[in-house]
C-alpha cells in the first residue's frame, strides 16, 4: 500500500463547481504539501500545511493530523483550474526527502 | 528572475547512448535533487545534493549520475540510455534549512525518450 494516497484519480467537473481533492497518508509527518502540475509539465507549489487550515484565492487547503488527511478544496472552478493536482508528504525526522502522492488529474469544463 | 532552469526540454536518444541533463538555480538553494515522473505514479527520488560536493541517492539512482561541483548546477547524467529510462524529469531545489517544511522549486521538465 502507497504511503500516500490520493482520491479520486481523476476528476471531471463544471465550470463554478465546488471542488475536492482527498489526500491520505499513513507516516507521521512534519508537513504536507500540495502542489499543482499544468499541462505542459510545470510544477509549482501551492501549499505547506502542518495544522488546520490555509487560503489562497479560491484554494482552500485543510489537514487533519489525527485522521493523516487533508483535502483541497476549489471555489468556484474555472477552466484555467484544470491541472493535476500532488499531495506530498514529508515524514517526521526526515530532513531530505518527500513521499508523493500520484496525482489527480482535474479537468474543468466551460 | 530564472528559478530552476533545466536543458535540453525534450531529448530522444537510442538505447546504449549517454546523455547529461542540465540544472541551474539562482536562488542559492543548497538542497537539490532530480525526479522522474511516470504515468500513474507519484514522483520518484533519483539523487539528491545537500550542498557542493555532497550527493546521494534516493529510490530510483540505478543507471544515473550525479555530481555537485557548484551549489548552482547539479547535472544528471545518463550512463547507458535503456527504454525503461524514458520518463519526464524534474530537477528541483529548495534551502535546506527546514527540511520538509520548505516548498521546492521545480524546472519545467526534460522529456526524455529511449528508443
Amino acid at each position: 500500500k502507497n504511503e500516500v494516497e490520493q482520491s479520486p484519480q481523476n476528476l471531471t467537473a463544471q465550470e463554478g463547481e465546488f471542488i475536492t481533492i482527498n489526500c491520505s497518508y499513513s507516516v507521521g509527518i512534519s508537513a504536507l504539501h500540495w502542489l499543482q502540475q499544468h499541462p505542459g509539465g510545470g510544477i509549482v507549489s501551492l501549499f505547506m500545511l502542518s495544522s488546520g487550515k490555509k487560503k489562497h484565492g479560491r484554494l482552500i487547503a485543510t489537514i487533519n493530523i489525527q485522521e493523516k488527511h487533508s483535502s483541497l478544496h476549489i471555489t468556484a472552478s474555472h477552466p484555467r483550474d484544470s491541472a493535476v493536482y500532488i499531495c506530498a508528504v514529508a515524514r517526521r525526522g526526515s530532513n531530505y526527502q518527500l513521499i508523493w502522492g500520484a496525482g489527480t488529474k482535474l479537468i474543468i469544463k466551460p | 528572475n530564472a528559478g530552476v532552469t533545466q536543458t535540453p526540454k525534450f531529448q530522444v536518444l537510442k538505447t546504449g547512448q549517454s546523455m547529461t541533463l542540465q540544472c541551474a538555480q539562482d536562488m542559492n538553494h543548497e538542497y537539490m535533487s532530480w525526479y522522474r515522473q511516470d504515468p500513474g505514479m507519484g514522483l520518484r527520488l533519483i539523487h539528491y545534493s545537500v550542498g557542493a560536493g555532497i550527493t546521494d541517492q534516493g529510490e530510483v539512482p540505478n543507471g544515473y549520475n550525479v555530481s555537485r561541483s557548484t551549489t548552482e548546477d547539479f547535472p544528471l547524467r545518463l550512463l547507458s540510455a535503456a527504454p525503461s529510462q524514458t520518463s519526464v524529469y524534474f530537477c528541483a531545489s529548495r534551502p535546506f534549512t527546514g527540511g520538509g517544511q520548505r516548498p521546492q522549486h521545480f524546472g519545467d521538465g526534460t522529456r526524455l525518450s529511449i528508443l
